[in-house]
């Protein structure tokens, strides 16, 4: 059964430590993508990554990193240095061209 | 800079009324648009999207949008909504970058309600 899981589905960490969102395909999707999710703001880019080994960061990517070793896997880790943590956070995957993006169904972190 | 609009955060409407949710967005390059629905607690999905052709597309449950290129609008329209309907709604727009990077920009969502 192909799609995209991140783990886990809800996280609390105290304030000033580092925390690591997992994020796996199994689509053999090229590009991958984290955004975040406020109420009343949409999905905000955090990382995207096209190809292994290559990433970008996105609108929002302060406090932020990524790492993309294997093509099915890309975690993001919230850095002590990201002033709001807290938020629903979502990993997405696209085949590339003409395609969209696939979502997984999101970590909520909530930082205390 | 690339922005999408959503003129409308929440909307209510009772069950067999029309909906027409707006979408505008600024980019001046070749655009691909998409319609993402979040019912709750599920994964966002795709609802439809364009990419060229017939500006009226026709996606999943009913759902249908049409592109302007003139007026840079992509609302999302169905004749008549379902309780089952009830969720959140997020116009995109893929923006395409130098390098061959292209990137998803959403708007802020549209919470839609349906009574029974």
């Amino acid at each position: 059964d192909g799609g995209i899981t991140q783990s886990p589905k809800y996280l609390f960490r105290k304030e000033g430590q580092n925390v690591t969102l997992s994020c796996e395909q199994n689509l053999n999707h090229d590009a991958m993508y984290w955004y975040r999710q406020d109420p009343g703001q949409g999905l905000r880019l955090i990382y995207y990554s096209q190809i292994v080994n290559d990433f970008q960061k996105g609108d929002i990517a302060e406090g932020y990193s990524v790492s993309r070793e294997k093509k099915e896997s890309f975690p993001l880790t919230v850095t002590s240095a990201q002033k709001n943590p807290t938020a629903f956070y979502l990993c997405a995957s696209r085949a590339g061209g003409h395609s969209e993006q696939f979502f997984g169904p999101g970590t909520r972190l909530t930082v205390l | 800079a690339q922005s999408v609009s959503q003129h409308n955060h929440h909307v209510i409407l009772s069950e067999a009324a029309s909906l027409e949710l707006g979408c505008n967005y600024s980019y001046g390059g070749t655009v691909n648009l998409f319609w993402y629905v979040q019912y709750p607690g599920q994964h966002l999905q795709l609802l439809l999207k364009y990419f060229s052709g017939d500006p009226l597309v026709k996606g999943i449950k009913g759902f249908e949008a049409e592109f302007i290129k003139s007026k840079f609008s992509f609302n999302l329209r169905k004749p008549s909504v379902q309780w089952s309907d009830t969720a959140e709604y997020f116009c995109a727009v893929n923006a395409m970058f130098s390098g061959g990077y292209n990137k998803l920009i959403f708007g802020a969502g549209t919470r839609l309600a349906v009574h029974p």
